[in-house]
């Protein structure tokens, strides 16, 4: 049985950085990519980034872009986002998403497992 | 630029069926999409893929009375049988080379 268990998350001043991490089991972690999407209370879903089952492809939103970074463990079955520069409109739940695509290929695809996420809380 | 449009809202009485839209934007009728279940105070979960030709994949121990189908720009979501937990939220999302990931803004199923 797949399980995302996203930690990490906070509250943290603006323009101060944090780090998330998500640890997985259930599935062989380093054949997949992974993604990290966002979620603002009460609205609806928004996607940050992903990374490729062997780290070397990064893909990230623009919103996000040259401030957070994905990388990946795969000794540790762990995901992580480090978030740099933050701002209040980061606020958000953060979940860690496993890619559905074929394994040991990069191209992402859909999402076919999900986190219960981590929040994130920016201010001052 | 490719967008996913969905209904802000649907309701239904518990027993019927409801079939869920999402719509690709003009010129990307050919995606695929995936839709996701997201019940209040909980993380998403996937229900399955649809191809533009309809073919649907679930995920795991998705039940029966859930199905999907496509007509042109237009993908669906059905649910047979409504019971009081598939009131919840619905996306969709699409993906693609350049266009990375992209979800709809989500349809909240309300079951009477």
């Amino acid at each position: 049985q797949v399980h995302l268990v996203e930690s990490g998350g906070g509250v943290v001043r603006p323009g101060r950085p944090l780090r998330l991490s998500c640890t997985a089991s259930g599935f062989t972690f380093s054949h997949f990519g992974m993604h990290w999407v966002r979620q603002t209370p009460g609205k609806g879903l928004e996607w940050v980034a992903f990374i490729s089952f062997d780290g070397n492809n990064k893909y990230y939103s623009d919103s996000v872009k040259g401030r957070f970074s994905i990388s990946r463990d795969n000794s540790k079955n762990t995901l992580y986002v480090q978030m740099d520069s933050l701002r209040v409109d980061d606020t958000a739940i953060y979940l860690c998403a496993k890619d559905r695509g074929e394994p040991g290929t990069s191209p992402l695809s859909y999402i076919d497992y999900w986190g219960q996420g981590t929040p994130v809380t920016v201010s001052s | 630029q490719l967008l996913l449009t969905q209904s802000p809202s649907a309701s239904t009485s518990l027993g019927a069926s409801v079939r869920l839209t999402c719509t690709l934007s003009s010129g990307h009728s050919s995606y695929a999409i995936a839709w996701h279940q997201q019940q209040s105070q909980r993380g998403p979960r996937f229900l399955m893929k649809i191809s533009s030709d309809g073919n649907y994949t679930k995920g795991d121990g998705i039940p029966d009375r859930f199905s999907g189908s496509s007509s042109g720009a237009a993908r669906y979501l059905t649910i047979s049988g409504l019971q009081s937990e598939d009131e919840a939220d619905y996306y969709c999302q699409t993906w693609g080379t350049g266009i990375h990931v992209i979800f709809g803004e989500g349809t909240k199923l309300t079951v009477l």
